[in-house]
Parts: C-alpha cells; sequence; structure tokens
C-alpha cells in the first residue's frame, strides 16, 4: 500500500458527463500529481499542485481541471467527456522538495461509452 | 522538457533468466524513479535512484547520473516480474516525467 487513496476504483459513464476523480495523498506530502494513461500507452503528466497551489503543468485539456484542497487532498474533473478520455487516472504524491521520491495511488479507470 | 527513454520496448524471457532494462534521460535530473505496473495496472515503486546502486532482493538499479543513464537489473526471473517497467525522471523544472516503458514477459 503506497499511502496514496484514489476513489472511485472504477468509473462508467456517457459520452458528455462531466466526473471528478478524488485523490488523498500520504500524510504530510505536500505535493500532488495527476496522470493520464491511455489503453497501452505511457504515463501522460497532466498538472501538479504544491500546497494547494497549480506548479506545473502538462499535456492537460481545457476540459479538465484540478485543484488541491487546503486538507491536500485534490479532485481532477473531467467534463464534456468524450470516447478518447477512457484511460487509468493516477495520482502521486511527494513530500516538500524535490529530489524526494513519488508514491502513486492505484488508479481511476474511467470509460467513456 | 526532459525527454526519457527506454530500452528494448520488449523483452520476452524463460523463468530463471536474468535481464537488463535501460533508461536514457536526455538531462540532468535530480529524482529517478523505476516502476513495475502489474497486469491490474498498478504502479509499484522499485527503486529511487537519481545515482548510485541500490539492491533489493532480485532487483537491484544503477544510475550514472553524469552520463544520464539507469539500469534495471532483474535476475532469476519469475513469472510474477511480467508487466511493464517504467523509469521516470523529474527535471529541475519539477516535471516528472515517464518513459515508454519495457514490457517484460517471463514464460514458466
Amino acid at each position: 500500500d503506497s499511502g496514496v487513496t484514489q476513489t472511485p476504483k472504477h468509473l462508467i459513464t456517457a459520452t458528455g458527463q462531466r466526473v471528478t476523480l478524488r485523490c488523498s495523498p500520504r500524510s504530510g506530502d505536500l505535493s500532488v500529481y495527476w496522470y493520464q494513461q491511455s489503453l497501452d500507452q505511457g504515463l501522460q503528466f497532466l498538472i501538479q499542485y504544491y500546497n494547494g497551489e497549480e506548479r506545473a503543468k502538462g499535456n492537460i485539456l481545457e476540459r479538465f481541471s484540478a485543484q488541491q484542497f487546503p486538507d491536500l487532498h485534490s479532485e481532477l474533473n473531467l467534463s464534456s467527456l468524450e470516447l478518447g478520455d477512457s484511460a487509468l487516472y493516477f495520482c502521486a504524491s511527494s513530500p516538500q522538495g524535490r529530489s524526494t521520491e513519488a508514491f502513486f495511488g492505484q488508479g481511476t479507470r474511467l470509460t467513456v461509452v | 522538457g526532459i525527454q526519457v527513454e527506454q530500452s528494448p520496448p520488449d523483452l520476452i524471457l524463460q523463468e530463471g533468466a536474468n535481464s537488463t532494462l535501460r533508461c536514457n534521460f536526455s538531462d540532468s535530473v535530480n529524482n529517478l524513479q523505476w516502476f513495475h505496473q502489474n497486469p491490474w495496472g498498478q504502479l509499484i515503486n522499485l527503486f529511487y535512484i537519481p545515482s548510485g546502486t541500490k539492491q533489493n532482493g532480485r532487483l537491484s538499479a544503477t544510475t550514472v547520473a553524469t552520463e544520464r543513464y539507469s539500469l534495471l537489473y532483474i535476475s532469476s526471473s519469475q513469472t510474477t516480474d511480467s508487466g511493464v517497467y517504467f523509469c521516470a525522471a523529474r527535471d529541475y523544472g519539477q516535471n516528472f516525467v515517464f518513459g515508454p516503458g519495457t514490457r517484460l514477459s517471463v514464460l514458466p
């Protein structure tokens, strides 16, 4: 168990809908990262938050947004869903500082039908 | 941003064989990690190794930061080692970039 909790584990929804994925980082970790892994693809960095503020942005679509709350949990909001958004979405957390190990949650498998 | 390459892309082994997976990165990094993604999709931390050598059971890893590569060694492979192995590097701009992975299949 990495200590990073993601909910839900599985999500099936229709095109055009909006969903929210939740991530609770390891206790004390200030940084949260979101990644997308489409079928048989690598992991694409979406966005990073550090102590509530956006720190880095990757290939995140405008239909997607994220935030990190004062209790350090994070949510990834996906709207106007398309079939191509079906993927495994991972959250990772790491402690304060750059040279630190990141730990990943079990992921949320999103299926858009 | 930083580029991360891995080789080979695919590897098929008989149980008991040894293997070496390679990760090359394009720039200086302050974080290098190896992960194993099992068939159920879970990402398991193997090593946090920005430099030097570490060992954990049948697995070991070496990173030569000055030459911008890292190696993952798997000895006496088992069927449970099957899956995809990723390396990921964080540059000083904080982006944590994954390589494309090496898909390992260990046959009984």
